[in-house]
């Protein structure tokens, strides 16, 4: 079965500086991986995903994240957080059986922005 | 126009209790999916329906029962709640794809509060 990791359940940065948020995945095949993020009382908005197009992934929002195979990672990064970016970010990986996809979910990380 | 719409917002209900919780999504989809979100914020697979056909059972109480009346559609009824029921819930929808990399798109949720 396929697994994601997300280290650190939360990060705090200041408003400005560098975002990193990790993830790493455990899959037998060339995985399919999202990250999504929820803010306050919402449901999950997709940022960005890895399809095996491009090991870059740009996002919206000024994210994006890189895919590397020998690390088996897909952290999400964002040069500089606003305010707005304090959210619950969550990395997935999509599990297909039979023809049909679920996604399987890490902890989430919460990212704190400070002024 | 909202893509996935649940209703209700918020429930709070009685240990014994039966409640429903509905989702309609507008985005011409044929997959419909339950998830649910703990107190930790933890996101796993409930339920998913294809074209009205149960496709994914993960391991759910058989108190907790998904109906599909059309595939624009996806109820979940949950009979005798429980304490630990309490969670938020999670309707999401995604085109049938058989890649893997398909977006699934969530609805905002229903927070779900048993006492």
């Amino acid at each position: 079965a396929q697994s994601v990791t997300q280290l650190g359940s939360h990060v705090s940065v200041s408003e400005g500086a560098l975002v990193l948020l990790r993830c790493n995945y455990s899959s037998s095949v060339p995985p399919y991986l999202f990250w999504y993020v929820q803010y306050p009382n919402q449901g999950l908005q997709l940022l960005l995903k890895y399809t095996s197009a491009a090991t870059l992934v740009k996002g919206i929002n000024g994210f994006e994240a890189e895919f590397k195979k020998s690390e088996t990672s897909f952290h999400l990064t964002k040069p500089s957080a606003h305010m707005s970016d304090a959210a619950e970010y969550f990395c997935a990986v999509s599990e297909v059986n039979t023809g049909f996809q679920k996604l399987v979910f890490g902890t989430g990380t919460r990212l704190l922005v400070s002024p | 126009d909202t893509a996935v719409s649940q209703t209700p917002k918020y429930l709070v209900t009685q240990m014994g209790n039966d409640k429903s919780i509905k989702c309609e999504q507008n985005l011409g989809h044929d997959t419909m999916y339950w998830y649910k979100q703990d107190s930790k914020k933890f996101l796993k697979i409930m339920f998913s329906y294809n074209n009205k056909e149960l496709i994914i059972n993960e391991t759910v109480p058989n108190r907790f029962s998904p109906k599909s009346p059309d595939k624009a559609h996806l109820n979940l009824h949950i009979n005798s709640l429980e304490l630990g029921d309490s969670a938020v819930y999670f309707c999401a929808s995604s085109s049938h794809f058989h890649g893997g990399d398909t977006e699934a798109f969530f609805g905002q949720g229903t927070r779900l509060t048993v006492v």
